[in-house]
């Protein structure tokens, strides 16, 4: 069975700074993808970044870019120069013939 | 182009009622999926349609809610009778494929239904 977890319910970080948000996963497809959504408090869930589990290098999206360690099965988003507008909550998402979502981290950035 | 439009953003009912949320994906996007969002958690898949075909509704409660997609294009999800823990936001979403892959969902705003 495929699973996500997100370890850190909360997290603070000071605009302007780099953040970190955990995820890891677990599955025994050889071929998955790794997503990241965010959700501000108007509640819409928000794209930010794929990753193919055969993707040889880490996907970039602007400030945005995933730390996919495959042997660790972990799938981190980076977050640089975090703006204010970046409070919300971040979903660690994974597929493999559907959809499934971790719990989610709460980002507060601080000005 | 225009987005995925759910209706009604709000909706509170007592238990025991029904209540219907209604559904527009993008235009042209095959796949459909409805998401269970109960405060606090990640959201759940309840059906995924292919077209106007079930993919996946292993987590559908079945004996109380049921949905589909006439003509492969809008769906509604109906609850009934409704239960206190069903107080959720429920979230439609679509893309233009479903399964492996770059398969990114474009999520509507959500209808936030409380059962008091």
């Amino acid at each position: 069975a495929q699973k996500i977890t997100q370890t850190q319910p909360g997290m603070f970080v000071q605009e302007k700074e780099a953040v970190t948000l955990d995820c890891t996963y677990d599955t025994s497809d050889p071929s998955y993808g790794l997503f990241w959504y965010k959700q501000p408090s108007s509640g819409e869930m928000i794209f930010l970044i794929y990753q193919g589990s055969y993707d040889q290098q880490n996907a970039t999206e602007g400030r945005y870019s995933l730390n996919f360690q495959k042997a660790r099965k972990s799938a981190n988003l980076v977050i640089s120069a975090s703006q204010l507008g970046d409070s919300a909550m971040y979903f660690c998402a994974m597929e493999g013939g559907k959809l499934i979502f971790g719990q989610g981290t709460e980002l507060s950035v601080k000005p | 182009e225009a987005g995925v439009a759910q209706s009604p953003r709000y909706k509170i009912i007592e238990k025991r009622q029904s209540v219907a949320f209604w559904c527009n994906p993008i235009s042209g996007h095959a796949t459909l999926y409805w998401y269970q969002q109960i405060l606090g958690q990640g959201p759940k898949l309840l059906i995924q349609f292919q077209n106007n075909g079930v993919v996946d509704d292993s987590q559908l409660p079945k004996d109380r809610f049921s949905a589909e997609r006439l003509k492969g294009v809008d769906s509604t999800l109906k609850i009934q009778p409704a239960k206190l823990e069903d107080s959720a936001v429920y979230l439609c979403a679509s893309s233009p494929t479903g399964g492996y892959g770059a398969n990114v969902l474009t999520f509507g705003a959500g209808s936030r239904l409380t059962v008091l």
